[in-house]
């Protein structure tokens, strides 16, 4: 079975440009989790769904980013305008959910972005 | 909220030696996830521990849960080049169910 497929893998766009990123969770698995990586502030969780549901979306850090998830197999995060300090690696992870948020998560290969 | 600690955030050894990071929760957790995460890669799940004073081993790696199911540790014995990377703790709240992932430790190993 395929892992956590995103998209796309590197991306370097202008301040002030919109980007979108896509994740394809593993077959079967119904959380889905967006996570951005810096080395200032680590691994930080930005949002959750469960069964395409938003359950948590408190770590969004402010209304240039958001995040859909229209069916079980597809996922965005839209940042719009992009700012360089979103500059980081942005992970989606899945996973089979039957408690609510605890269960082990498998990562994707993460999408580099590079804001001008 | 609930935090999840983990010290130390950054480790040199030389081949060969032990390393050891730590875990712990402000909060007790219904269990505990460890992943390893190599240069430029993401998070790849290693294991999970769930017993309160479990205890589990693969190959050199031992992995401890607290008696009071607050802590944690991850032991490498005899580190290799191979054990380079970042080393995440991630607990599972008993209150809210939630996967909360700690700061990392980033181990480099020297031949």
């Amino acid at each position: 079975d395929a892992g956590v497929i995103q998209s796309p893998r590197h991306e370097v766009t202008e301040m002030g440009q919109e980007v979108t990123l896509r994740c394809k969770p593993i077959s079967g698995h119904n959380s889905l989790f967006w996570y951005r990586q810096t080395m200032m502030r680590g691994l930080e969780l930005l949002i959750y769904f469960n069964n395409n549901v938003p359950i948590d979306d408190s770590g969004m850090p402010e209304d240039r980013f958001s995040a859909k998830m229209p069916n079980a197999s597809f996922s965005t995060l839209k940042i719009q305008p992009s700012e360089p300090r979103d500059s980081a690696v942005y992970f989606c992870a899945s996973s089979l959910d039957l408690r609510g948020g605890g269960d082990t998560q498998y990562f994707g290969p993460g999408t580099r972005l590079t804001v001008l | 909220g609930q935090q999840v600690m983990q010290i130390p955030q950054y480790q040199h050894v030389q081949e060969g030696e032990d390393f050891t990071t730590y875990c712990n929760s402000s909060t007790t957790l219904s269990n505990i996830q460890w992943y390893k995460q190599r240069p430029g890669g993401h998070p790849v799940f290693l294991i999970q521990l769930v017993k309160s004073g479990e205890v589990k081993k693969q190959k050199r790696l031992t992995f401890q849960f607290g008696e009071a199911k607050k802590n944690s540790s991850l032991h490498i014995t005899a580190t290799q080049t191979t054990d380079v990377g970042t080393y995440f703790c991630a607990g599972t709240s008993s209150n809210t169910g939630k996967l909360i992932f700690g700061q990392g430790t980033t181990l480099q190993v020297k031949p």
